[in-house]
């Protein structure tokens, strides 16, 4: 079975510093999906990045970027010039890509921004 | 496109009554899954179905737990009866084949 694994419990950054959140997963399938949630107060379950596996090269949405190394299984999350709207709780997820996507998630880590 | 709709946002019942949580997904997506949060338990899948045919319920608790999916646009998660150890944080989420789950706002329930 897959395993997602987040080190961090929490982390805290100064607004406009640069934060990265580690994930670490487990599966023996040599293509899938790693994704970034993000869930705020609201507790709404927002995506913030897509990773597919067969893709070198790492994917970037504005502000945020992952450093995905294939083969250590390793899956980070860089948060530039942070802001306090980041502040959430981030789960990184797995997901086979054929059919339907179950999502398997990590404990989450809990981000704060101080100002 | 109004996103996952989930209703009730909060419940609050007593132990031993039967909850009906609800969802209605993205028009369009052929996939809908039902999640569970907790402290202790993290996200975790619950079922999930295809076309409105349950496909994986493994994730199911016990029988106290069931979901139907009558057409495309709407599903029920019911407990009968609840328990206090019920009580989380119940999201459904939609997609179509190899794109994103999109999440409701998730439904809070609390069992005393």
């Amino acid at each position: 079975a897959q395993t997602v694994t987040q080190s961090q419990p929490e982390m805290s950054v100064q607004e406009a510093e640069t934060v990265t959140l580690s994930c670490t997963y487990d599966t023996s399938e040599s293509d899938y999906y790693l994704f970034w949630y993000k869930q705020p107060p609201s507790r709404q379950m927002i995506l913030v990045i897509r990773q597919e596996a067969y893709k070198q090269q790492n994917a970037t949405e504005n502000r945020f970027s992952v450093n995905f190394q294939k083969a250590a299984k390793s899956f980070s999350l860089k948060i530039s010039d942070s802001q306090l709207g980041d502040a959430a709780m981030y789960f990184c997820a797995y997901s086979r890509p054929q059919g339907a996507q179950k999502l398997v998630f990590g404990q989450g880590t809990r981000l704060t921004i101080n100002p | 496109d109004a996103g996952v709709i989930q209703s009730p946002r909060h419940e609050v019942t007593e132990m031993g009554q039967e909850v009906t949580l609800r969802c209605k997904p993205i028009s369009g997506h052929d996939y809908l899954f039902w999640y569970r949060q907790t402290m202790m338990r993290g996200l975790e899948l619950l079922i999930y179905f295809n076309n409105n045919v349950p496909i994986d319920d493994s994730g199911m608790p016990e029988d106290r737990f069931s979901a139907k999916m009558p057409n495309a646009s709407f599903s029920t998660l019911k407990i009968q009866p609840s328990e206090p150890r019920d009580s989380a944080v119940y999201f459904c989420a939609s997609s179509s084949p190899s794109y994103e789950q999109y999440f409701g706002p998730g439904t809070r329930l609390t069992v005393t």
